[in-house]
């Protein structure tokens, strides 16, 4: 069955730290890929996506998202995180340009101020 | 404003009941999707549509009913035979099926 996997159920780092989220994907053929997060209170909201092109993908807020196709992964990163990037953060699939979009169980990311 | 509404905010409801939670959408979007959230589960997919009086059933669709009569409205039911009705219940729509979804604000559904 197709999947989505996030290695990182609960992440806790402190202020400038850099960050690396895990996603995995499970399925061989064309992928529109998304992150979402969800800060508290807040609705989800797109952080960034991929589509086709260049893999490494730039979002919102400093957050960047490299597709590596041979990996099946889309993983997040950002440089140095701020305690305002506290928040759970969701990774997203449509597979074969299907009808739907499949969702990662989520990381829980913590940030110490 | 443009946007998804879910109403209402919370709900509490009896066990046995069927309830109803609506939700519009005024960004002329063809597809909407119903996701429950609980926690350590992330989102789990409903029900979907991708056009008026069309929709289809996704990882958890026992025990919900929807309906898509208008483009702007999804309204998902959650019937007395969904075992374990208590959650977060997530509407979203997309231009199209495969692009990125915008979502509502939530309702969360309390079953006594």
């Amino acid at each position: 069955a197709q999947s989505v996997s996030q290695h990182n159920h609960h992440v806790i780092l402190s202020e400038a730290a850099s960050l690396e989220l895990g996603c995995n994907y499970s399925y061989g053929g064309t992928v529109n890929l998304f992150w979402y997060v969800q800060y508290p209170g807040q609705h989800l909201q797109l952080l960034l996506k991929y589509f086709s092109g260049d893999p490494l993908v730039k979002g919102i807020k400093g957050f960047e998202a490299e597709f590596i196709k041979s990996k099946f992964s889309f993983n997040l990163r950002k440089p140095s995180v701020q305690w305002s990037d506290t928040a759970e953060y969701f990774c997203a699939v449509n597979m074969n340009r299907d009808d739907k979009i499949i969702f990662g169980k989520g990381t829980r990311l913590h940030i110490l101020p | 404003d443009g946007g998804i509404t879910q109403s209402p905010k919370y709900l509490f409801r009896k066990e046995g009941q069927n309830v109803t939670l609506s939700c519009e959408q005024n960004l002329n979007h063809d597809a909407m999707y119903w996701y429950r959230q609980d926690p350590g589960q992330g989102l789990r997919l409903i029900y979907y549509s991708q056009i008026v009086n069309d929709f289809q059933k996704g990882d958890i669709a026992e025990g919900y009913s929807v309906s898509r009569e208008k483009k702007e409205s999804f309204p998902l039911t959650v019937t007395s035979a969904q075992k374990n009705p208590t959650a977060f219940y997530l509407c979203a729509s997309s231009i199209s099926a495969n692009t990125e979804a915008f979502f509502g604000q939530g309702t969360r559904l309390t079953v006594v």
